[in-house]
């Protein structure tokens, strides 16, 4: 059984600032990792994923994340906020094994994020 | 290169009936996932279909129900409606099981 936990249903950044969005798992089987976007009224954007293999991860829009197994933690880090990334971020974890990196993801609550001019 | 389709956008029905929801995967995309998303909440498991069986099923109860037809295109009915079935209903193509997930924009499921 696999959980993801969203630390702040709501983050708020000035624009320039750094981006910092918490999330926190549980898998009974190594992980598959990932965060999305969701802009208004639009489907789940993939921003960038962990299949095991750089513990660093870039993904698009210069955003990144790092797996901490110590932690089981995947926070979602940018240096710079943009007023175009105000949105909501969801963390998901994969069930993973036979079934595939894709299968079964177990989503968080997301966060939303506010860029303030 | 069309992306990840759904019908209809959005659609109002009334506790007790049955509704279809439709998707088109991603051009060259054979696995269809659905999920589905109240509000305020991060989306839920519902299925996912491949090679034209339903793979895995998440904690759904058997008013969900689904098809993939030969050319991957996938249906989602749900019978005898409730309340608690609004939401948004997101359908998401991937190649095999291992590649990343698109998703589409999904319908909005309103039960009154």
């Amino acid at each position: 059984a696999q959980s993801v936990t969203q630390l702040g249903s709501h983050v708020s950044v000035s624009e320039g600032a750094l981006v910092l969005l918490r999330c926190n798992y549980s898998s009974s089987v190594p992980p598959y990792l990932f965060w999305y976007v969701q802009y208004p009224n639009q489907g789940l954007q993939l921003l960038l994923k962990y299949t095991s293999a750089a513990t660093l991860v870039k993904g698009i829009n210069g955003f990144e994340a790092e797996f901490k197994k110590s932690e089981t933690s995947f926070h979602l880090t940018k240096p710079s906020a943009h007023m175009s990334d105000a949105a909501e971020y969801f963390c998901a974890v994969s069930g993973g094994g036979s079934g595939g990196s894709n299968y079964k993801l177990t989503f968080g609550k997301g966060t939303l994020l506010t860029v303030n001019p | 290169d069309a992306g990840v389709t759904q019908s209809p956008t959005h659609l109002i029905k009334t506790r007790g009936q049955q509704v279809t929801l439709r998707c088109s995967p991603k051009s060259g995309h054979d696995t269809v996932s659905w999920y589905q998303q109240a509000l305020g909440q991060g989306p839920q498991f519902i299925f996912q279909y491949y090679e034209e069986e339903e793979r895995q099923r998440g904690n759904f109860p058997d008013r969900f129900s689904g098809h993939q037809f030969p050319n991957y295109s996938s249906e989602l009915n749900v019978n005898a409606l409730l309340l608690g079935d609004s939401a948004l209903y997101l359908c998401a193509s991937s190649l095999g099981r291992r590649s990343p997930l698109h998703f589409g924009n999904g319908t909005r499921l309103t039960v009154t």
